[in-house]
């Protein structure tokens, strides 16, 4: 069974923390990505990942990083959390070219 | 256990015919249902879905939805090549914002 889990369902951080978000897959997939979606926007990519330590900027990268250092493992990383970074992030795999398998989502709250 | 489930995987059709994506879901607590057309890295929001019956429609393109019985169909009338993408169906959950993909169905409109 198919599986692409995130670290946490919920998160609440301060302005100016570090925070990480943490992607794991068990499908031995190539490319991995992190989205967010906020209301009236729908999904917006910020990094992509096409192999372990490849990494490339989505169309809203600002203000995040990534890591690969596992194939398996894709995680976020918001350097300093700001407040219009609230949203809900979504972690997916890509399989075959055709097959997206979407993680759970984070609700991250920046207060 | 499969949460939201979308056929065919795959569709090949002419231009100028009518396609129709079915997406079923299982999901307790429903709060709203979403349709993507996925192109190239991001997939672009098409419709949101909340309540049974009412037809949403963006030019050639329009969704249903039935709350009794669990699922959403995608209309595509006089397809054109540039429809040729993957679509997906996402449902979210009420409790605790999560949201469920489905894997997408792979359209291809051939001249």
């Amino acid at each position: 069974d198919v599986k692409v889990t995130q670290s946490s369902r919920y998160l609440v951080k301060r302005t100016g923390e570090k925070v990480f978000l943490e992607c794991v897959q068990d499908m031995d997939h190539e490319n991995m990505f992190w989205y967010r979606q906020d209301p009236g926007l729908g999904l917006r990519l910020i990094y992509f990942s096409y192999d372990v330590k490849m990494k490339e900027k989505g169309d809203i990268p600002e203000g995040y990083s990534v890591s690969r250092e596992k194939k398996e493992r894709f995680s976020l990383i918001l350097e300093s959390a700001s407040t219009n970074q609230t949203s809900m992030y979504l972690c997916a795999t890509l399989a075959g070219g055709t097959e997206q398998y979407f993680g759970p989502g984070t609700r991250l709250t920046v207060t | 256990e499969d949460k939201v489930v979308q056929s065919p995987l795959s569709l090949v059709v002419h231009e100028g015919d009518t396609v129709t994506l079915n997406c079923s879901y299982e999901v307790t607590n429903f709060r709203s249902l979403l349709w993507y057309k996925q192109e190239k890295k991001a997939p672009t929001f098409l419709f949101m879905l909340t309540s049974s019956g009412i037809e949403k429609k963006s030019g050639r393109l329009s969704s249903i939805l039935d709350k009794k019985e669990l699922f959403s169909i995608l209309n595509i009338t006089a397809t054109q090549t540039g429809d040729s993408a993957i679509y997906l169906c996402a449902v979210e959950e009420n409790t605790g914002n999560q949201f469920y993909f489905g894997t997408g169905t792979s359209l291809t409109v051939i001249p």
